[in-house]
């Protein structure tokens, strides 16, 4: 299994239009949760960090669950700037930063 | 101002060359690194230097070799370069010394291509 998986998509779906997608993780003692965006051809920037209570920015929710061990990222009424790839990163110690895969997600018209 | 800056942008060689990748952030930020984006999309850590002091060795050949001359700049030197080197090398830096809750901010990527 690997440390942190990514359902690859790719998500196709209209502008306005609410999706989600999940991320999990093998190491249950993995300390810290990130959502980072990568646009084609461009490096990753960092979307935001993803805590138990859940927080939200704007149109985008990020949540945690330790006990299922997976983080979620919402975004609601999705924009055509939303299509990017969307890459879970988990923190199992201070030497160890795992990112996943990355989601694709494309917004059409 | 760009924050983290790397150079070249893109890199072609010939198998077997010996090529260098500059990278230099103007944040102030204590912790540098070195990812690895291949062909699959997958990011990997490289290397991970706090104040110029290396604190991440992933598994690499020991042809990829890091250096920081301060905490401002680490370059990746790249020895006896293999047609699997081809890939999208990213340098990060940290504000921290490289903990579990620090956001990381990239460079642009040197896409760099072994022929």
């Amino acid at each position: 299994r690997k440390e942190v998986e990514q359902d690859p998509g790719p998500f196709n779906v209209p502008e306005g239009a609410t999706v989600a997608f999940n991320c999990t993780y093998s190491n249950s003692a993995s300390q810290s949760f990130f959502w980072y965006r990568q646009d084609c051809r461009k490096e990753p920037k960092l979307l935001m960090s993803v805590y138990s209570s859940g927080n939200e920015d704007g149109r985008f929710t990020a949540q945690l669950n330790r006990a299922s061990q997976y983080i979620s990222l919402l975004i609601r009424d999705s924009k055509l700037s939303d299509s990017a790839t969307y890459l879970c990163v988990v923190y199992s110690s201070a030497s160890k930063i795992i990112f996943g895969s990355g989601t694709r997600l494309s917004i059409r018209p | 101002d760009t924050a983290v800056s790397q150079t070249p942008k893109y890199l072609v060689t010939q198998m077997g060359n010996d090529k260098s990748i500059k990278c230099e952030q103007n944040l102030g930020h204590d912790t540098m690194y070195w990812y690895k984006q291949d062909s699959k999309k997958f990011l990997k850590i490289m290397f991970s230097y706090n104040n110029k002091e290396l604190i991440i060795n992933e598994t690499v050949p020991n042809r990829f070799s890091p250096k920081s001359p301060d905490k401002a700049h680490l370059n990746l030197h790249i020895n006896s370069l293999e047609l699997g080197d081809s890939a999208v090398y990213f340098c990060a830096s940290s504000y921290g010394s490289g903990g579990t809750n620090e956001k990381l901010f990239f460079g642009s990527g040197t896409q760099l291509s072994v022929l």
